[in-house]
């Protein structure tokens, strides 16, 4: 069974510029929620997406936002990058919100 | 608020050399807390779920624990392959608030052979 994919692997992005980063979840996986992890902050939890409804959101300005399709593909957009914006963006996929999360490898996303 | 407290911050072993992990927690309700791999450069790992006080799960070299207040990963016999970071995360009972994954900043393990 494939694994969560997301897409690009990597980026570099001005400040200023806006990016969206895509995540494929595990196949009959509804669940989908979005994690930023830095050195200093650790793992924080961005938001979580069940059969195209946000369920839960994190602590993240409104420049942080995201969507699910009903394929239960998920996308997140950070629009007006800052430097501080420079992570790794974790998505993470589960049958539903009961059960256990399964991570992809990651966007790293690098802000200049 | 949720919070998760990880210690040592690093651990540096002998291979063979047996140890523990731990993870103490504050959360509204528990509904689980979830133990996690991660080697550079990679997601997470999903290892255990653990759910109610007393529970305990192993997977090859590793145990997990679980009381009311903390939890325990065991290492036993580890091995060079076993060096990553261990992380550990609650969730909180849903209608609670707490209903997100809350992490600990994790443990760095270091084996040498």
């Amino acid at each position: 069974k494939a694994g969560v994919t997301q897409t690009p692997r990597y980026l570099i992005k001005t400040r200023g510029q806006q990016v969206t980063l895509s995540c494929s979840p595990i196949s009959g996986h509804r669940s989908v929620s979005w994690y930023q992890q830095t050195p200093g902050q650790g793992l924080q939890f961005l938001f979580e997406y069940f059969s195209e409804t946000q369920r839960n959101k994190g602590n993240f300005p409104g420049r942080f936002s995201g969507r699910q399709f009903s394929n239960s593909r998920s996308e997140m957009n950070v629009s007006t990058l800052e430097l501080g914006d420079s992570a790794l963006y974790l998505c993470a996929s589960s049958k539903s919100p009961n059960y256990e999360q399964y991570f992809g490898p990651g966007t790293r996303l690098t802000v200049t | 608020e949720d919070q998760v407290t990880q210690s040592p911050e690093a651990l540096r072993l002998q291979e063979g050399e047996s140890s523990s992990l731990n993870c103490s927690y504050t959360v509204s309700g528990l509904r689980g807390l979830f133990w996690y791999r991660q080697d550079p450069g990679k997601g997470p790992e999903f290892l255990f779920t653990l759910y109610s006080a007393g529970e305990e799960k192993e997977k090859e070299r590793l145990k997990a624990t679980l009381t009311k207040k903390e939890s325990f990963l065991h290492i036993t016999a580890p091995k060079p392959e076993d060096s990553a970071t261990y992380l550990c995360a609650v969730q909180g009972a849903f209608g609670s608030g707490s209903e997100k994954l809350v992490f600990g900043k994790g443990t760095k393990l270091t084996v040498n052979p």
